[in-house]
């Protein structure tokens, strides 16, 4: 398996735009988690999915953001209109969550977004 | 706030010492899980230790955990310079949310 995969890799945008994030878990994960770092915040949960249903969204920091995942190859993070101060390294990270409880997640190699 | 928060901040040491680092927390957890970021890279998970387990060993890891006190500790053992990156602890309490610490970045010198 190739991992997650997350595109795209560095992203350099003005104010304003929009910004779409890509991520395909892994093959037969049931949960995906999109989270946001920061040197200020450190890691922040921003939303999590478990059989494509959104189940969480209490970190999404404003209605500028959504997040949807159609199907369980693929997933996105939108951010409409940007600001500067999303400026981050986005993080999408997926795990196969089973009776044991346990959530060991597999993190993709991030989306370093910029926005001037 | 952080369910997690790792202490120290920061720390230097010479290739083959031993590297040691403590994550507290703030309420009943689950597990708690240590993940290492090499930099511009993503997380990778290290080690997982359940409420009901108090140490665990992989490789030249050690973990402890200490309910109680709401403490961990990771131990790296005979460092290497390939170890340094920064270390974060997740914890997850009821649900599947895992709340990521700070993170303690560690630096192994030649």
């Amino acid at each position: 398996d190739a991992g997650v995969i997350q595109s795209p890799r560095h992203e350099v945008t003005e104010m304003g735009q929009e910004v779409t994030l890509r991520c395909k878990p892994i093959s037969g994960h049931n949960s995906l988690f999109w989270y946001r770092q920061t040197m200020m915040r450190g890691l922040e949960l921003l939303i999590y999915f478990n059989n494509n249903v959104p189940i969480d969204d209490s970190g999404m920091p404003e209605d500028r953001f959504s997040a949807k995942m159609p199907n369980a190859s693929f997933s996105t993070l939108k951010i409409q209109p940007s600001e500067p101060r999303d400026s981050a390294v986005y993080f999408c990270a997926s795990s196969l969550i089973g009776s044991s409880g346990a959530n060991v997640l597999t993190f993709g190699a991030g989306s370093r977004l910029t926005v001037l | 706030s952080q369910q997690g928060e790792e202490d120290p901040q920061a720390l230097s040491i010479q290739e083959g010492e031993n590297a040691t680092m403590n994550c507290s927390y703030k309420t009943s957890i689950n597990n708690l899980q240590w993940y290492r970021q090499n930099s511009g890279r993503g997380l990778v998970h290290l080690i997982l230790i359940r409420s009901n387990e108090r140490e665990k060993h992989s490789g030249r890891l050690r973990v402890t955990l200490d309910t109680s006190k709401k403490s961990s500790s990771l131990l790296i053992t005979a460092s290497r310079a390939a170890d340094t990156a920064s270390y974060f602890c997740a914890t997850k309490a009821a649900g599947n949310k895992l709340t990521f610490g700070g993170g303690t970045r560690v630096l192994v010198k030649p």
